[in-house]
Parts: C-alpha cells; structure tokens; sequence
C-alpha cells in the first residue's frame, strides 16, 4: 500500500524555527508537494520537489532526499499566522496524488 | 483575479435530502477536481475531468455524482446525503492532468447533515 508519515501535531515558539517531517512509501515517485492548510480553508501551494537537496523560499524551505523516502519543511521566524495544518502529497508512478494527513502546527506566544 | 469560487461556503442538509454544491474557475485550467475532507484528515479525492473527459475514482460511492456543462463550471450533486458525508468539499483546478501539477483550491463548501 502507500502511505504518508507526518507528525499529528507540533507546537513551537512565534520567532523561533519549526521543522516539520514527512515519510512516505509510494508505487514510483514524481514529485513532492507542501501546501499550508488554515483552519476551515483550502489548502494553498508552499512548495513541490522532485530532485534531492533543499529549495528555500522566503521564510520557507522544503528539503528531499528520494533515497530515504523523506521530506522536511522548514519554518524561520515564526509568526502566529503560521499556525496552521502542513500537507505533504506525493506523487505516484502513476500521476496519481498521495496526500498526508496533516500536521497541525501550533505557535504559542 | 482569477480564482476557484464554490458555492454555498455552508451548507446544511436533512439527511436523505439532495445537495449540490457548485464550482467555478477563472484560470482556464483544463482539469477540475473534487475532493471530500474531514476534519484532520487526508483530502479524498472524488473524482475529476480532464475538460469533459470524467475520471471516477474506485472507491467513490455512487450516492455522488459530478457534472462539467463547460469549462469553467464543475458541480457536485449527493443524491441522498448520510450523516457520513458530513465533510469540506473542496474543488481544485490544474493547468495539466497529472499529479505533478500546482492544485488551486476554492474555499470550501462545509456540508452538515441533519
């Protein structure tokens, strides 16, 4: 079968640095997105990799290394509307999106 | 701006009772997409065109059906809704088919069933 390691829940300190861990064992692999998810709302596109090494945007880096079947995202400086739920979705050897479940991030003051 | 517009944002239900729930974009994106999602979970997708050409997922109960009249409308019409499909529908739309593409969403349609 496949499946989509992710933490239930994190919490962390506004201004410090979260990372946040995906695992996944899939049928192939093309690809690997993040998207952020608030409370109520649609999820909304943060990041997709396909090659191993870490790709940095902004506040946000997403790293991969296709050998391990491991993802990360990466949050600095953290702000209190960071907190949301981080999806991670991998896609299959058939095209086919895989979602996680989620990891509900917490940022307390 | 362009963008992924559903309608109604809530919705409430009488079980058995149908619902549609509708979906427009303004992105000209070729496929459009349903997916069903409870609360801490996984989106479940529901099935999705490819311009008119519909994909049906395996496991998605016939109580569910889709239609596309033209490219930039997608409905979702649930028969007979159950206490089970209490969830956030959500509708997304990509450029290409194929999962390595960019998924914009709508803000959600919320159905609750009585």
């Amino acid at each position: 079968g496949q499946n989509i390691d992710q933490p239930t829940e994190m919490t962390a300190t506004e201004g410090a640095i979260v990372q946040i861990n995906c695992t996944y064992q899939t049928s192939g692999f093309n690809g690997l997105f993040w998207y952020q998810q608030h409370a109520g709302e649609a999820p909304t596109f943060l990041s997709y990799n396909v090659l191993d090494g870490l790709e940095e945007k902004g506040r946000f880096s997403s790293f991969l290394s296709r050998s391990k079947g491991y993802s990360y995202l990466l949050l600095k400086e953290l702000q209190m509307k960071d907190s949301a739920s981080y999806l991670c979705a991998v896609v299959d050897s058939n095209y086919q999106l895989i979602w996680g479940a989620g990891t509900k991030l917490i940022i307390k003051p | 701006d362009a963008m992924v517009i559903q309608n109604p944002r809530y919705q409430v239900t009488q079980f058995g009772k149908p619902v549609t729930l509708s979906c427009s974009q303004t992105l000209n994106h070729n496929v459009m997409y349903w997916y069903q999602q409870k609360s801490s979970q996984a989106p479940k997708l529901l099935f999705h065109y490819y311009d008119k050409d519909f994909n049906n997922e395996a496991d998605t109960p016939d109580n569910f059906q889709s239609r596309r009249p033209n490219t930039s409308f997608c409905f979702l019409d649930i028969r007979s809704p159950g206490l089970g499909d209490a969830a956030m529908y959500l509708c997304a739309t990509s450029r290409d088919g194929g999962g390595a593409n960019v998924l914009t969403f709508g803000a959600g349609s919320r159905l609750t069933v009585l």
